[in-house]
């Protein structure tokens, strides 16, 4: 069956330094990737996709996520940390012949930035 | 309207009465989705429209549960019979086929 693994539920970096949060996923068929963010009291809102071609992904503000195959990974990563960055992110899968969008979620990463 | 809207923002409900959780997409978006997510997960996929025709509904825990979304624009989740273990935040999503994903806020159902 097709799972995500989100290693760490929470994770406290300083301001300035890098961020990684790592993504994992098992799957028998080549899989669609995503981060999604959620701010407090706001929806969940796309970050990164990974569909095909490029494994790294660039996002704004310096984010990326790369796709490595023979690790099944999908980490995020930041150069350096804002305080706006705190909230909760999410990786999440979908696979091809299906509904893009019907997305198996893994179970967060709660990221604190510290002064 | 700007984004995906959903009511009631919070829901409390005696454990046995029926709840109905609605959902306004971004106009023009033809795909929408219904997700569960409990306290401290991720969410999970409930069910997808496609216009008015509900394509998969794989993701309903029990037949308690019934989605419809008839003219293929507002969409209700429905719960009867709610159990303590429905509480969860409710979250719709829509889009253009394919494309990006909108969240709306949620409705946190709250039975007790």
């Amino acid at each position: 069956a097709q799972s995500v693994t989100q290693l760490g539920s929470h994770v406290s970096v300083s301001e300035g330094a890098l961020v990684l949060l790592r993504c994992n996923y098992s799957s028998s068929v080549p899989p669609y990737l995503f981060w999604y963010v959620q701010y407090p009291n706001q929806g969940l809102q796309l970050l990164l996709k990974y569909t095909t071609g490029a494994t790294l992904v660039k996002g704004i503000n310096g984010i990326e996520a790369e796709f490595k195959k023979s690790e099944t990974s999908f980490h995020l990563t930041k150069p350096s940390a804002h305080m706006s960055d705190a909230a909760e992110y999410f990786c999440a899968v979908s696979f091809f012949g299906g509904a893009t969008n019907k997305l198996i979620f893994g179970t967060g990463t709660l990221l604190a930035v510290q002064p | 309207g700007a984004g995906v809207s959903q009511s009631p923002r919070y829901k409390v409900a005696k454990r046995g009465q029926d709840v109905a959780l609605r959902c306004d997409p971004i106009s023009g978006h033809v795909s929408l989705f219904w997700y569960q997510q409990a306290l401290g997960q991720g969410p999970e996929f409930l069910t997808y429209f496609q216009n008015e025709a509900q394509l998969d509904k794989s993701g309903l825990p029990s037949d308690r549960f019934f989605a419809e979304r008839p003219e293929g624009s507002v969409s209700t989740l429905k719960i009867q019979r709610t159990q303590q273990e429905d509480s969860a935040v409710y979250l719709c999503a829509s889009s253009v086929v394919h494309e990006k994903l909108f969240f709306g806020s949620g409705t946190q159902l709250s039975v007790l």
